[in-house]
């Protein structure tokens, strides 16, 4: 069954360093996602994705965070200077399309460490 | 805008008890409404859904109704096992342009043998 993959699972990096988490999203999927779930919180929505731009983005998703669509399999979230507050398990998804009937499929998540 | 509110966790309980998780809903418009879970160490994976009122949707033993009177989708499961231990999350998605998920805090169950 096709699935959601991340790298790497776990990420460490020094507090001001930028940092990309890639996404493969399920291959005859259009739209894509990155959510992060801060330890012991809610899973929060951070962006949406679809047809190379940005659909909708919350407010968390200020002007540190981009995605990117590289290649034809690749889903990129690049943080440009890290804070401490950006330590959390980011996950990416990808639904085939938007309409009543669509689930996204989660990726296993990165877990982001900002020291 | 939207919400969704679980009942306070963790649950435990003994294998073959039955389970309830509450979640309730706060949405405009008419949402599709998830459960997604999170085995340890691994990622979300969908449970089960329901994409209109009196829909019910069922996965592995577990169930859930869309009640609109209520907007509720509460998760029910007749006897639970041991491997059902996981965090249980409750979501819902607008059916605006770009069907964001909106998740509850979550729920930790434990079971015992």
């Amino acid at each position: 069954e096709p699935e959601v993959t991340q790298t790497p699972s776990h990420q460490v990096t020094q507090m001001g360093q930028e940092v990309i988490l890639r996404c493969v999203p399920i291959s005859n999927h259009l739209y894509f996602y990155w959510y992060r779930q801060i330890l012991g919180q809610k899973v929060e929505f951070l962006v949406s994705f679809y047809n190379n731009e940005i659909s909708e983005k919350s407010e968390i998703f200020d002007d540190q965070f981009s995605v990117e669509r590289p290649d034809g399999s690749n889903f990129t979230l690049k943080i440009r200077s890290t804070k401490l507050e950006d330590s959390a398990m980011y996950f990416c998804a990808s639904s085939r399309d938007r309409g009543v009937t669509d689930t996204q499929y989660f990726g296993p998540g990165t877990r982001l460490t900002v020291l | 805008g939207n919400s969704v509110t679980q009942m306070e966790g963790p649950v435990t309980l003994s294998e073959e008890a039955f389970l309830t998780i509450n979640c309730t809903y706060t949405a405009t418009g008419y949402p599709s409404l998830f459960w997604y879970v999170q085995y340890p160490g691994e990622g979300l994976q969908l449970l089960l859904k329901a994409t209109k009122a009196d829909d019910k949707g069922s996965n592995k033993g577990f169930e859930a109704t869309y009640r609109k009177e209520t907007t509720s989708f509460h998760l029910e499961k007749g006897s639970v096992q041991v491997s059902d231990s996981a965090v249980y999350f409750c979501a819902l998605s607008d059916r605006g342009a770009n069907s964001k998920l909106t998740f509850g805090k979550g729920i930790t169950l434990s079971v015992r043998p």
